[in-house]
């Protein structure tokens, strides 16, 4: 149990454009969920936190309009990337709080980004 | 602020080995406090954590963890590595729900 996907596993994309990342707990409701960014051979920067129904929390530094964070239902989480650039490129990761559980979150496996 | 620190970038040793991965911690309260392991194109998986009690914690896949509050430390072993145990290992410390993570250590296993 507790398994959280991530859609798609990885993208190439253009310069200028936007892409989309999906976050799910496929078998468990998680009313939080956090997105992270990771730089090759790097921790893991927590950029926001979600929450089912209200607007996210965005870590200090990280830009609000350029990282959209939709959390539309207690198992979907979705990170945009717009107007991407390739410094934007990195493997993003999420993870996904059931309710009312504390710490305990479950990771999903990652996306890795490249824009050209 | 929270942060954790990973001396070690990179560990390498002999399956059968034991290992330690260290970990250092800033923090003004009691810290919590977590191990994770990441595998190539799997999501991080939970070691052990530490929120209080026993100094001494026990984990998933015979790794154990010591907390140790004069040293701000919280070390990982393992007295028998195997050939699956080669990963990136996390430390991560939390406040308000929210985690933050050392730098990683990679652990390479050797026949």
């Amino acid at each position: 149990g507790a398994v959280v996907s991530q859609h798609p596993s990885w993208v190439i994309c253009k310069s200028g454009t936007s892409v989309k990342i999906e976050c799910r707990s496929l078998d468990f409701q998680a009313t939080t969920m956090f997105w992270y960014r990771q730089f090759p051979k790097q921790s893991l920067m927590l950029m926001a936190t979600s929450n089912e129904g209200s607007k996210a929390t965005y870590e200090q530094g990280v830009e609000k309009d350029k990282f959209l964070i939709n959390h539309a239902s207690l198992t979907l989480s979705t990170l945009t990337v717009t107007s991407a650039h390739p410094e934007d490129s990195s493997f993003y990761i999420c993870s996904a709080r059931p309710s009312g559980r504390g710490y305990e979150q479950y990771f999903g496996p990652g996306t890795r980004l490249t824009v050209t | 602020a929270q942060s954790v620190t990973q001396p070690d970038i990179h560990i390498t040793v002999s399956e059968g080995a034991s290992l330690e991965l260290r970990c250092n911690y800033s923090y003004g309260a009691t810290p919590y406090l977590f191990w994770y392991v990441q595998s190539p194109g799997q999501g991080l998986q939970l070691l052990l954590k530490y929120f209080s009690g026993d100094t001494l914690v026990q984990g998933i896949k015979g790794f154990e963890a010591e907390f140790k509050r004069s040293q701000s430390s919280f070390n990982l072993r393992k007295p028998s590595v195997h050939w699956s145990d080669a990963a990136e290992y996390f430390c991560a410390v939390g406040k308000d729900y929210k985690l933050s993570f050392g730098a990683g250590t990679t652990v390479t296993v050797r026949a």
